[in-house]
């Protein structure tokens, strides 16, 4: 089975300190995408950031960067000087397959982000 | 570039009645997904599309859901007769390649 688990349902974090979110995944495949999306209170789903199996370099965008350990099957998202606005749930996410848009998500952190 | 367009936003309904969900993704995006978002859950897929082709809609309860992309624009996904446990957020979502953009969801009330 091609799973997504994400083993914090809850963390915090104090305003301007780094956060890690954890994910690890299940599957057969090689070539697969792997993301990050944030959910903030209205719901609305955003990409915060991707991953390409085959790239060894892990992925950054701005405070947000991921440790992608590809034997290990962990995908884990790091939150750099954090914001209030960072508050939201976090979704781990995963395309098994480059021809493949079946995406599975995990269950979730809800991140607060205290001032 | 307008963003994936749902409505309503909420919809509270009595079991056993019907409802109707409407999708207006990206302009250009060939694929376009509905999910069912179970409170406290992460989002599951129910059908994907590809233009007004049903890809894959292994997990859609076909006795009760249905959805249609009839000119390869526009969706609606349709619940007849509703159940308690159907109550969730109804997400779309479409795309052009492997990174898939989210409408702000429709959130069902079964009651």
């Amino acid at each position: 089975a091609q799973t997504v688990t994400q083993s914090q349902p809850e963390m915090s974090v104090q305003e301007a300190e780094t956060v890690t979110l954890s994910c690890t995944y299940d599957t057969s495949e090689n070539n697969y995408y792997l993301f990050w999306y944030k959910q903030p209170p209205s719901r609305q789903m955003i990409l915060v950031i991707r991953q390409e199996a085959y790239k060894q370099q892990n992925a950054t965008e701005n405070r947000f960067s991921v440790n992608f350990q590809k034997a290990a099957k962990s995908f884990s998202l790091k939150i750099s000087d954090s914001q209030l606005g960072d508050t939201a749930m976090y979704f781990c996410a995963f395309i098994p397959g480059y021809n493949n848009n079946d995406m599975r998500f995990g269950a979730g952190t809800r991140l607060t982000v205290k001032p | 570039e307008a963003g994936v367009a749902q409505s309503p936003r909420y919809k509270i309904i009595e079991k056993r009645q019907s409802v109707a969900f409407w999708c207006n993704p990206i302009s250009g995006h060939a694929t376009l997904y509905w999910y069912q978002q179970i409170l406290g859950q992460g989002p599951k897929l129910l059908i994907q599309f590809q233009n007004n082709g049903v890809v894959d809609d292994s997990q859609l309860p076909k006795d009760r859901f249905s959805a249609e992309r009839l000119k390869g624009v526009d969706s609606t996904l349709k619940i007849q007769p509703a159940k308690l446990e159907d109550s969730a957020v109804y997400l779309c979502a479409s795309s052009q390649s492997d990174e898939q953009y989210f409408g702000p969801g429709t959130r069902l009330t079964v009651t």
